[in-house]
């Protein structure tokens, strides 16, 4: 297993475009989850999926933000008319939820830079 | 809500000794898990060590182990025999049903070794 995998590492965009990233995760993991870091600060839960159903959505979640995960597999998380504060590493984890001490499996994120 | 103190910003250690980094807790649920994790300058998020909040022991795993006191809530990390490749942020976190959903990061600390 090549572990999580996200796409594209790096996006740098204009203010009022919108983004979708890619992450696929450890096939054999039901659980998935978004992060978004910005600089000097630790992950900020954004939302999660148990197979193809998401969870829970963070209030960071704005109207512009949606996340889905087709037939529980890749999930994509798009931000619609991105703003400067959008500006953040935006990770991807995912976890088998019956093997907890295991902990969770981070990508290596996508860094995106809206200018 | 949960929330995770690391109140050490940066530490530097010389290279070979034991390193502790702080990590207090505060939460109202009574079944949730702690994690560690470290994140190079790379920016991946490597999966260090996991305690239940049932768990009678300490975990340890190779050179990590962590210092849980439950009254305290604090759950600190003890790297033994630091070594260069150990510079890195490191970040504790927390989750509800032992660490079953999502994670509560702190602010982490900079561990710097100097050879």
């Amino acid at each position: 297993d090549t572990g999580v995998s996200q796409n594209p590492r790096h996006k740098i965009t204009k203010r009022g475009q919108n983004v979708t990233f890619r992450c696929d995760p450890i096939s054999e993991h039901n659980r998935l989850y978004w992060y978004r870091q910005t600089l000097g600060q630790g992950p900020e839960f954004l939302t999660y999926f148990q197979n193809e159903a998401q969870l829970e959505k963070s209030r960071l979640l704005s109207d512009r933000f949606s996340a889905e995960r087709p037939k529980g597999s890749f999930s994509t998380l798009e931000i619609q008319r991105t703003e400067q504060g959008d500006s953040a590493m935006y990770l991807c984890a995912s976890s088998d939820s019956t093997i907890l001490k295991d902990g969770y499996t981070f990508g290596s994120g996508t860094r995106l830079t809206v200018v | 809500a949960q929330k995770i103190t690391q109140t050490q910003p940066g530490m530097f250690v010389q290279e070979k000794e034991a390193v502790t980094l702080d990590c207090t807790y505060d939460t109202s649920d009574q079944s949730y898990g702690l994690f560690w994790y470290k994140q190079p300058s790379s920016g991946e998020m490597i999966f260090l060590i996991y305690q239940g909040s049932y768990d009678e022991q300490n975990a340890t795993e190779g050179r990590y182990s962590l210092n849980f006191q439950k009254a305290r809530k604090s759950a600190n990390l003890v790297i033994s025999a630091s070594q260069l490749g150990d510079s890195a942020m490191y970040f504790c976190a927390m989750g509800t049903n032992f660490g079953n959903e999502k994670l509560t990061f702190g602010t982490g600390t900079r561990l710097t070794i100097i050879p």
